[in-house]
């Protein structure tokens, strides 16, 4: 079945720096490749998304990248901000599930001022 | 505008109690999901259905179980608690299958199984 592996479990930037989180999956037909923030004691919230028929996708200081033949998908985050602290999960669709997600394990991101 | 209302927030439970643990959401969304989770292992998916009438087994489903009577309702019971089950839960709704886009959270109900 599908698996999602995510790096770094943590990650500490300065304010302004750049912060990449990566994941990999294992199903090569998965086709949706969602990210989700979830800052401490609230619900996960969607901040981006990709799907397998695109390359790249910005949203102001949010980028995701997506490798289908290395089954790979990263996000970026540029200038960071202490708003950005968080833990952020990548997910990746399950072929054949009618399009149940499987999560990878998480990132948490502290942004330093 | 409510969106997905999970209840309760929060509840100890003694070991070999029954537990139901409910979530409404009124935005018509087709599809609901049950997920838990758990320091260092992320969301995890119970139970889904994607539409009144059906549900499915997701990753961990064993010692849980799910209905799926209207569109609105779709709560988690566990028939018998026990401590491993102790975990943050959240339901979510999208409006139709995963594959159309965002999984909308309700806030999480926090189980302690003693």
């Amino acid at each position: 079945g599908e698996n999602v592996e995510q790096h770094p479990s943590t990650l500490s930037v300065q304010e302004g720096d750049s912060a990449v989180i990566k994941c990999t999956y294992s199903d090569s037909a998965s086709n949706y490749f969602p990210w989700y923030k979830q800052e401490l004691g609230k619900r996960p919230q969607l901040i981006i998304d990709i799907r397998s028929n695109v390359g790249e996708k910005k949203d102001q200081r949010i980028a995701v990248t997506l490798n289908k033949t290395a089954k790979h998908f990263s996000l970026h985050i540029t200038e960071t901000q202490p708003e950005d602290s968080a833990v952020y999960f990548c997910a990746a669709s399950i072929s054949g599930s009618q399009g149940n997600l499987i999560f990878g394990k998480g990132t948490k991101l502290s942004v330093k001022p | 505008i409510a969106g997905i209302t999970q209840a309760p927030t929060s509840q100890i439970l003694a070991a070999g109690r029954r537990m139901t643990l409910r979530c409404t959401q009124d935005m018509r969304h087709n599809a609901m999901y049950w997920y838990r989770q758990d320091l260092g292992l992320g969301l995890r998916l119970i139970h889904y259905s994607n539409t009144a009438g059906t549900t499915g087994k997701g990753e961990v489903p064993d010692g849980y179980s799910v209905s799926r009577a209207n569109t609105d309702d779709f709560p988690l019971t566990l028939a018998s608690a026990v401590p491993s089950q102790t975990s943050v839960y959240f339901c979510a709704s999208s409006p139709q299958g995963l594959s159309t886009g965002e999984l909308f959270f309700g806030e999480g109900s926090r189980l302690t199984v003693l």
